[in-house]
């Protein structure tokens, strides 16, 4: 079992939706990351969590520490929303990262 | 002010020589990580320094691999006697301390091993 897992795989949506992304882990963590990864490759660092919600613009993102769960909402998509969605965990040590295998997003138009 | 770079932004070498690549992280940034992304897979941790010492070498694949960082800057991941498993691009990244702050990115090193 992976130590951390991400639903869905793949994501296909319509302007305006709301998309949720899911993220699992099994590990004890210091820190959960959202990261996006834009088609041309470059990363930027979306959220890091280590309990509740945050919200920046139309993303929100949550943690459920007791249920080692966390979930990216995107309000209002876009089609520049479209991207890879990372999730990464930091263990308890705070050193090392465990990355999620990543959401493909494409919003259509 | 200026992000993380990094240097090549390609690297085209042939199995068994060595590589260098470099990460200047943000100024004042005193933890520096290095990450790979083979293609079509995901991200994989290699190791983290903070300062220039590196608690944790387990991430790093094989003993070729070795990362160094001076003066609390710039760091070097040297790959000896590449083989084509290493083809990947190379990705740094810089935060204020380790564990708790945000990561900032560089565009990242695409490493091909002929």
């Amino acid at each position: 079992k992976n130590e951390v897992e991400q639903s869905p795989q793949n994501l296909t949506a319509q302007e305006g939706e709301f998309i949720t992304i899911n993220c699992s882990y099994s590990v004890g963590i210091s820190a959960l990351h959202w990261l996006q990864q834009h088609p041309g490759g470059g990363i930027v660092s979306l959220f890091m969590l280590s309990s509740g919600k945050k919200k920046h613009g139309r993303l929100i993102a949550t943690i459920n520490i007791q249920e080692k769960h966390s979930s990216l909402h995107i309000t209002a998509s876009h089609p520049r929303d479209s991207a890879v969605y990372i999730c990464a965990v930091r263990d308890n040590y705070g050193q090392n990262f465990v990355f999620g295998p990543g959401t493909r997003l494409s919003v259509l138009p | 002010g200026a992000g993380v770079s990094q240097s090549p932004s390609n690297k085209v070498t042939e199995k068994g020589k060595d590589v260098e690549l470099r990460c200047d992280p943000i100024s004042g940034h005193t933890a520096l990580y290095w990450y790979r992304q083979s293609l079509g897979q995901g991200l994989e941790f290699l190791i983290y320094f903070q300062g220039n010492s590196a608690p944790d070498k387990s991430g790093l694949p094989s003993d070729r691999f070795s990362a160094e960082r001076t003066g609390g800057s710039v760091s070097t991941l040297t790959i000896q006697r590449t083989q084509q498993e290493d083809s990947a691009v190379y990705l740094c990244a810089s935060s204020l301390e380790r564990s708790f702050y945000e990561q900032y990115f560089g565009p990242g090193t695409r490493l091909t091993v002929t």
